[in-house]
């Protein structure tokens, strides 16, 4: 069963606009989550991580947010360029230490077009 | 910042031949990983390791072995490879004693893997 569940699959936007990705999940205990960048053809890149009940991270253009109430995440992109074209990935962590496992979401696939 | 380099980068075989993927990363980790992508699914653990000589079963294990030699090496072996088998594979690295950034991941490029 599908314990992290990304929205959108994908998303077309132009080069300027904002946009948010969401993420939900359903992993006990959730230590922290993660969010990654997945350029094409390369690996996964840490762009924040959350581990407070109701937390906020802010990382340039990239803002993020954390509800373990409502198991609940969003990655906000301000301003977007035509780098920010990658999948976005959702991990939460049931362990604050690499004892723990990683829960990975499908991703959120950006494109930004001119 | 971490380095975690794999090899090859594409690898095309045919089914039931035998497939073995390097990854080497150079920051001292204690701990190393190796992942399959598939379109619709997260990535998932197939194995993992915390030393050299150890191996630990991940969540997608059958079909596949595993060997950690040094701290910095890892290989995945298929050794009768399947279409199944068909997917992008990462390598990833964290250190143990890493508590403060809840021990991060760092990946490598990615080794795509075509069993026809």
């Amino acid at each position: 069963k599908t314990q992290v569940e990304q929205s959108p699959q994908s998303l077309v936007v132009r080069q300027g606009e904002n946009c948010v990705l969401q993420c939900n999940y359903s992993v006990t205990p959730d230590n922290h989550l993660r969010w990654f960048k997945q350029d094409t053809g390369k690996g996964l890149v840490s762009l924040t991580v959350l581990v407070d009940q109701k937390d906020k991270t802010s990382n340039g253009r990239y803002s993020a947010t954390l509800d373990k109430d409502a198991k609940h995440s969003t990655l906000h992109i301000t301003a977007t360029l035509l780098d920010d074209t990658a999948t976005y990935i959702c991990v939460v962590g049931d362990r604050g230490s690499a004892l723990g496992r990683l829960h990975f979401g499908a991703g959120t696939q950006l494109i930004v077009i001119p | 910042e971490a380095a975690v380099t794999q090899s090859p980068r594409n690898k095309v075989t045919v089914t039931g031949g035998n497939v073995t993927l390097s990854c080497r990363q150079t920051n001292s980790h204690n701990y190393m990983y190796w992942y399959r992508q598939d379109t619709g699914h997260g990535l998932r653990l197939i194995h993992y390791s915390y030393g050299a000589g150890n191996l630990q079963i991940g969540d997608v294990p059958d079909g596949y072995k595993a060997t950690r030699t040094t701290q910095e090496d890892f290989f995945l072996l298929l050794e009768l490879a399947s279409p199944s088998q068909t997917s992008l594979y990462f390598c990833a690295s964290s250190d143990v004693r890493d508590w403060v950034n809840y021990a991060e991941q760092f990946f490598g490029p990615g080794t795509r893997l075509t069993v026809l």
